[in-house]
């Protein structure tokens, strides 16, 4: 079977850096993505990993390696509006998006 | 920037009545998704329109839901009738269309309450 796991809830201080994991098991891999979430409202597009690395994007940096069935969203200089659900995503062989539960992450002052 | 358009942002019904979704999706994109959340789960994925064609309804329970997208470009999904666990948020979504590995772009989500 399909299957994405990510932790269900962190909680991390504001101005420090979380790192949120995500493993995969899947039929075959076309791109891993990232979305967040806040509570009530829709998930919006953070990243796309295909390749193995790391893409930065301001704050925010994903990393995937496809050996090991392993991505990471890195948080840095957390803000309090940074507390939402993060969502992992995995395109399979047939090209559909397998979706984690997605982590809550908590920011605390 | 362009938006998915979903309307109504709430929905209360009693069970056993029929309830419809719409969804606008960004101007252009030939592909369009209906997905089903509940609350601490990923999205479900209900049916995936390419233009006016169903490339995917495998999740859709076509006892009680429908979905159209007659001319390639709005959508409605229906629930006839609505039953208790059907309580969750219903999102729409869009992509280009254009690659297989596109974004998709979500609209806000209808929220779905069965009494």
């Amino acid at each position: 079977g399909q299957n994405i796991d990510q932790p269900t809830e962190m909680t991390a201080t504001e101005g420090a850096i979380v790192q949120i994991n995500c493993t995969y098991q899947t039929s075959g891999f076309n791109g891993l993505f990232w979305y967040q979430q806040h509570a009530g409202e829709a998930p919006t597009f953070l990243s796309y990993n295909v390749l193995d690395g790391l893409e930065e994007k301001g704050r925010f940096s994903s990393f995937l390696s496809r050996s090991k069935g392993y991505s990471y969203l890195l948080l840095k200089e957390l803000q309090m509006k940074d507390s939402a659900s993060y969502l992992c995503a995995v395109l399979d062989s047939n090209y559909q998006l397998i979706w984690g539960a997605g982590t809550k992450l908590i920011i605390k002052p | 920037e362009a938006e998915v358009a979903q309307s109504p942002r709430y929905k209360i019904t009693e069970k056993s009545q029929a309830v419809a979704f719409w969804c606008d999706p960004i101007s252009g994109h030939a592909t369009l998704y209906w997905y089903r959340q509940i609350l601490g789960q990923g999205p479900e994925l209900l049916v995936q329109f390419q233009d006016e064609s169903v490339v995917d309804d495998s999740q859709l329970p076509k006892d009680r839901f429908s979905a159209e997208r007659l001319k390639g470009v709005d959508s409605t999904l229906k629930i006839q009738p609505a039953e208790l666990g059907d309580s969750a948020m219903y999102l729409c979504a869009s992509s280009s269309g254009t690659g297989e590995a596109d974004t998709q772009y979500f609209g806000p989500g209808t929220r779905l309450t069965v009494l």
